[in-house]
């Protein structure tokens, strides 16, 4: 089975602070794991992608299989930084179902 | 550029009735197209895909039925709407190959009464 964990609901922090926002995957075969974001009044947009290992508005996620984990990562949040986030998973040899996670509810106090 | 378009944005049905939200894609053939429903608390769920014109795969059993007469149109429907079919549903693509981005359209708020 394909499936996406992600085992907060609501994520608060103070600003300046790390954030981490947890995902957790289950998936038998070789996972391509994205991350994410909706900003208030907007689209569902890609945030990072794991194959690519980039920083994005200072977002990095690293793939651990061994944990079956894609947490997200930022060392200093920002006010901009309050949004959804959704950790996804879809199969990367020809699976074309792309899965999402429950969803994160950042908050990023002043 | 490739463009996702959704309709409609709001859409109040009594119970009983059918339904029908349509999403197109532009700027891009043969996509995979995806239909999701987003309920807080639940997350995105999944309905249905496709990645080919009439080929369709369900995920959840439910009320609700998906159609691709086209390449780049997608279609939901009911026959009879529940009031548990109220929600948020989202239309998105992809090109299908590895790593590929997923483009979302704006959604629809369903509201059964």
């Amino acid at each position: 089975a394909q499936r996406v964990t992600q085992p907060e609901k609501l994520l608060s922090v103070f600003k300046g602070a790390p954030v981490e926002l947890k995902c957790n995957y289950s998936y038998s075969g070789s996972p391509e794991l994205f991350w994410y974001v909706q900003y208030s009044r907007q689209r569902l947009q890609l945030l990072l992608r794991h194959i690519s290992r980039e920083s994005i508005k200072g977002f990095t996620a690293d793939l651990n299989k061994g944990e079956t984990s894609f947490h997200l990562k930022k060392p200093f949040a920002q006010e901009e930084d309050s949004a959804m986030y959704y950790c996804a998973l879809s199969g990367r040899w020809g699976a074309q179902k792309l899965v999402f996670g429950q969803g994160t509810r950042l908050t990023i106090n002043p | 550029s490739q463009t996702i378009h959704q309709w409609p944005a709001t859409l109040v049905q009594p119970v009983g009735s059918p339904l029908s939200l349509e999403c197109t894609v532009e700027g891009t053939s043969n996509p995979n197209l995806y239909w999701y429903r987003q309920a807080a608390g639940r997350g995105l769920q999944l309905l249905f895909y496709s990645v080919g014109i009439g080929q369709i795969s369900s995920e959840v059993p439910q009320n609700l039925s998906a159609s691709r007469p086209q390449d780049r149109q997608f279609i939901l429907s009911s026959k009879k709407l529940l009031l548990s079919d109220s929600g948020f549903y989202l239309c998105a693509w992809t090109t299908g190959l590895q790593n590929t981005e997923a483009f979302f359209g704006q959604g629809t708020r369903l509201t059964v009464v």
